[in-house]
């Protein structure tokens, strides 16, 4: 079974500086799917950003980038220019390439926005 | 479009008593997943759709029934509530398996079971 590892329970950025939560995955499988989500007060969760195995190029979304590390099974989420809006829980989540939507989520990081 | 509604959005039950938490979505989505989130676990997959008819287990179904009878509802019955099932739960939906489909969440329902 896929585990996925945050191993960073809370951060806290300045505004406008840069932050990197930490990602880690455990899987045999060689395509899969990545995917980091904001969880904020409101509790909907929203996707982030994605990121597909078998491509190596990082995936970027604006002030959103990821280090996507697959020999080393390592996804990293960096946000750059950090703003108020971002303070959030933010969860790293696995998906098979086979099969179902299934999901599995790493337990989270409390982002914190310091201004 | 409501894309995934969830009702309700808050219960307390008492052990023992049975209930049914709602999801709906209006995008003819495929594919529904059923969650439960706890404090320092993230999300976790209970049961899940592949469509009308059809369901599956996920990492922790136990305590837990399902039904998909109909392509825009899935819901999710406690049978006989305890208070390890106190928890905030996620109805998720998408179109497909595809990279870009992507799942769409509903807004939860919390559940305090005591």
């Amino acid at each position: 079974a896929q585990t996925v590892t945050q191993s960073q329970p809370e951060m806290s950025v300045q505004e406008a500086e840069t932050v990197t939560l930490s990602c880690t995955y455990d899987t045999s499988e060689s395509d899969y799917y990545l995917f980091w989500y904001k969880q904020p007060p409101s509790r909907q969760m929203i996707l982030v950003i994605r990121q597909e195995a078998y491509k190596q190029q990082n995936a970027t979304e604006n002030r959103f980038s990821v280090n996507f590390q697959k020999a080393a099974k390592s996804f990293s989420l960096k946000i750059s220019d950090s703003q108020l809006g971002d303070a959030a829980m933010y969860f790293c989540a696995y998906r098979s390439d086979q099969g179902a939507q299934k999901l599995v989520f790493g337990q989270g990081t409390r982002l914190t926005i310091n201004p | 479009n409501a894309g995934v509604t969830q009702t309700p959005k808050f219960q307390v039950l008492k052990t023992g008593q049975s209930m049914t938490l709602q999801c709906a979505q209006d995008m003819n989505h495929e594919y529904m997943s059923w969650y439960r989130q706890d404090p320092g676990m993230g999300l976790r997959l209970i049961h899940y759709s592949v469509g009308a008819g059809i369901t599956d287990q996920g990492e922790v179904p136990n305590g837990y029934n399902v039904s998909r009878s109909t392509t825009e509802d899935f819901p999710l019955r406690l049978l006989s509530a305890a208070p390890s099932q106190t928890s905030v739960y996620f109805c998720a939906s998408s179109l497909g398996t595809g990279f870009f489909h992507e799942q769409f969440f509903g807004p939860g329902t919390r559940l305090t079971v005591l």
